[in-house]
């Protein structure tokens, strides 16, 4: 199947600085991909979906200026958690479908990154 | 909205046993696909099966298959030979008709426990 990779896999960070979580799609493109956090034990919980030369579409209750999302190409976006606090520490995953091909409704997912936040 | 239901937070099964996970959904479109994920300790999502709701016949891959009622909104997993390696946290899914693109909802998750 289609390889999503997401970068890093585990980050650590102070209070109040900005993290940026990178998601690829390594071997077809995408013009949709998505952004899920997870806390542990729990489900998916999706964030927001990122559109390919415009705007993402956040999920209610989602903040857009806490978490933003660019997705410059067709087979990388960007997750940035700006001013970090520990309530953002959490598994967050991203997923991606192959363009043209929706109907088979697949969605490959990355590894996750795993934010700590001290 | 959608929304999937999964009602066993937690379940066990012997190794070569077979243990059936429930899901349920809940829309009032016709159009639409359903998955079980499953997502092992490495929280990496795996795709286990497929389902689209246009098919009567329910889908089968190797020691899994599902039990696909429409009219209930039902959609259960069966593990048949359960093995250690199938010890995991499973999702299953909903995603609406092509059209809307690949969003997905996911129930909230059924822990699966393998006994050796």
């Amino acid at each position: 199947g289609a390889v999503v990779s997401q970068h890093p896999s585990w980050v650590i960070c102070k209070s109040g600085t900005s993290v940026k979580i990178e998601c690829r799609s390594l071997d077809f493109q995408a013009t949709t991909m998505f952004w899920y956090r997870q806390f542990p034990k729990q489900s998916l919980m999706l964030m927001a979906t990122s559109n390919e030369g415009s705007k993402a579409t956040y999920e209610q209750g989602v903040e857009k200026d806490k978490f933003l999302i660019n997705h410059a190409s067709l087979t990388l976006s960007t997750l940035t958690v700006t001013s970090a606090h520990p309530e953002d520490s959490s598994f967050y995953i991203c997923s991606a479908g192959l363009a043209g091909h929706r109907g088979s409704g697949e969605l490959f997912f990355g590894e996750g990154s795993r934010l700590t936040v001290l | 909205a959608q929304t999937v239901t999964q009602s066993q937070p937690e379940m066990s099964v012997q190794e070569a046993e077979t243990v059936t996970l429930s899901c349920t959904y809940d829309t009032s479109e016709s159009d639409y696909y359903l998955f079980w994920y499953k997502q092992p300790p490495s929280r990496q999502m795996i795709l286990v099966i497929r389902q689209e709701a246009y098919k009567q016949q329910n889908a089968t891959e190797n020691r899994f298959s599902v039990n696909f009622q429409k009219a209930a909104k039902s959609f259960s997993l069966k593990i048949s030979d359960s093995q250690l390696g199938d010890a995991a946290m499973y999702f299953c899914a909903y995603r609406r008709g092509m059209e809307y693109g690949n969003k997905l909802v996911f129930g909230a998750g059924t822990i699966l426990r393998v006994k050796s």
